[in-house]
């Protein structure tokens, strides 16, 4: 089955430092991985995705993912954090055998502190 | 949340009830995607279609139906069935079926049972 896994449920930083989102895949073949941000009671909003390609991925407002095989890893990250990004975060991997919808993790909420 | 909409906000069901979910898109969108969200639990995927009066079964279909009579409609009802139905529902679609276009997410409906 292709899963994600969010190891953290949640990750406190002050703001300016860097940040970083933590997920694992496991899947069959190759993954097509997702990041997504939700703000309070707000529907999801895209971040950035891998298919294929440069490892490292850029994405909105920022932040950035870098796609690792051998540690099947699909971290989020972003150098400097703002209080604005305090949300829960999601990591997904597409399902090709469902009409490419896509399975989450569990979600990790981020905090950033002023 | 960028051209999908979905009414109402807030739903309140009382038990023995259908109660029909709306999700609209004007994006054009061949595909489109019914998601549950609980607490600590991330999003599971109730129903997608990729096509006009096509549509299929997720992972928790049950005491759920959808329909998809035109492509910019996809309503969910939940059904006396579903034994649990308080929870976050989101709905989203994407442009195209066969690919792993990112998925646009509607604001959501929140329903509670009485």
């Amino acid at each position: 089955a292709q899963s994600v896994a969010q190891p953290e449920d949640q990750v406190n930083v002050a703001e300016g430092n860097p940040l970083t989102v933590k997920c694992t895949y496991s899947v069959s073949g190759n993954p097509y991985l997702f990041w997504y941000v939700q703000y309070p009671n707000r529907g999801l909003q895209f971040l950035l995705k891998y298919i294929t390609g440069d490892n490292l991925v850029k994405g909105s407002y920022g932040f950035e993912a870098e796609f690792n095989k051998s540690q099947t890893s699909f971290h989020l990250k972003k150098p400097s954090a703002l209080v604005s990004d305090s949300a829960l975060y999601f990591c997904a991997v597409g399902l090709s055998n469902s009409g490419y919808a896509l399975n989450f993790g569990k979600g990790t909420s981020l905090l950033v502190t002023p | 949340d960028g051209g999908i909409t979905q009414s109402p906000k807030y739903l309140f069901r009382k038990e023995g009830q259908n109660v029909t979910l709306s999700c609209e898109q004007n994006l054009n969108h061949d595909a489109m995607y019914w998601y549950r969200q609980d607490p600590g639990q991330g999003l599971r995927l109730i129903y997608y279609s990729q096509i006009v009066n096509d549509f299929q079964k997720g992972d928790i279909a049950e005491g759920y139906s959808v329909s998809r009579e035109k492509k910019e409609s996809f309503p969910l009802t939940v059904t006396s069935a579903q034994k649990n139905p308080t929870a976050f529902y989101l709905c989203a679609s994407s442009l195209d079926r066969g690919s792993y276009n990112e998925q646009f997410f509607g604001p959501g409906t929140r329903l509670t049972v009485l």
